[in-house]
């Protein structure tokens, strides 16, 4: 079955200073990933995502992730980050069920910025 | 282009309390989801449509949860009876996307339910 990890449930930085969100994944065949980013009381809104293209996906918002198939991770990463980015944030992998494709999504990270 | 649209956006019950959530989706969707997110957790599908067939609800609690899509637009999730572990964000979302391709998916902002 295809799945996702979120290695950190709550990640804190400064503003102004790198961000990285890891995620690593479980798939039988060659996924597609996505990163959601979930503001207070608003919609998934969609970040990036990979489709078996370039390893390395730019998204909105200057977050861009890396697809490393001999780690089986997918982390999102970004080199300055601002206030407004806080949020929380679900790696997903699409996964081939009997009916279609069907979104798994990680338990979410919940990234705090500071002053 | 108008996003996928929700209401209610926050909906307080008492618990046995029958409960209905709308959704239209984003023009043109022919898939149409519905997810529940509970506290801490990510998304979880209930039921998925392509058109107006549920393509997979084997996640959806039939005996107390329902949904439609007539004419392939918008669609409708109902609880009856409510029960306290129902208190979820519901999540309506919708995409392009068919049998053979996976597409983005676009969410709505959601239906906050508590039920007491």
């Amino acid at each position: 079955a295809q799945s996702v990890t979120q290695l950190d449930s709550h990640v804190s930085v400064s503003e102004g200073t790198p961000v990285l969100l890891r995620c690593n994944y479980s798939s039988s065949y060659s996924p597609s990933l996505f990163w959601y980013v979930q503001h207070p009381n608003k919609g998934l809104q969609l970040l990036l995502k990979y489709t078996s293209a370039a390893t390395l996906v730019k998204g909105i918002n200057g977050f861009e992730a890396e697809f490393k198939k001999s780690e089986t991770s997918f982390h999102l990463t970004k080199p300055s980050a601002h206030m407004s980015d806080a949020a929380e944030y679900f790696c997903v992998v699409s996964a081939l069920t009997n009916s279609g494709y069907a979104l798994n999504f990680g338990k979410g990270t919940s990234l705090l910025v500071t002053p | 282009e108008a996003g996928v649209v929700q209401s209610p956006r926050y909906k307080i019950i008492e618990k046995k309390q029958p409960v209905a959530f709308w959704c239209n989706p984003i023009s043109g969707h022919n898939t149409l989801y519905w997810y529940r997110q509970n506290l801490g957790q990510g998304p979880e599908l209930l039921i998925r449509y392509e058109n107006e067939e549920a393509v997979d609800d084997s996640q959806l609690p039939k005996d107390r949860f329902s949904a439609e899509r007539l004419k392939g637009v918008d669609s409708t999730l109902k609880i009856q009876p409510a029960e306290l572990g129902d208190s979820a964000v519901y999540l309506c979302a919708s995409s392009s996307e068919t049998f053979l391709s996976t597409d983005t998916q676009y969410f709505g902002p959601g239906t906050r339910l508590t039920v007491l």
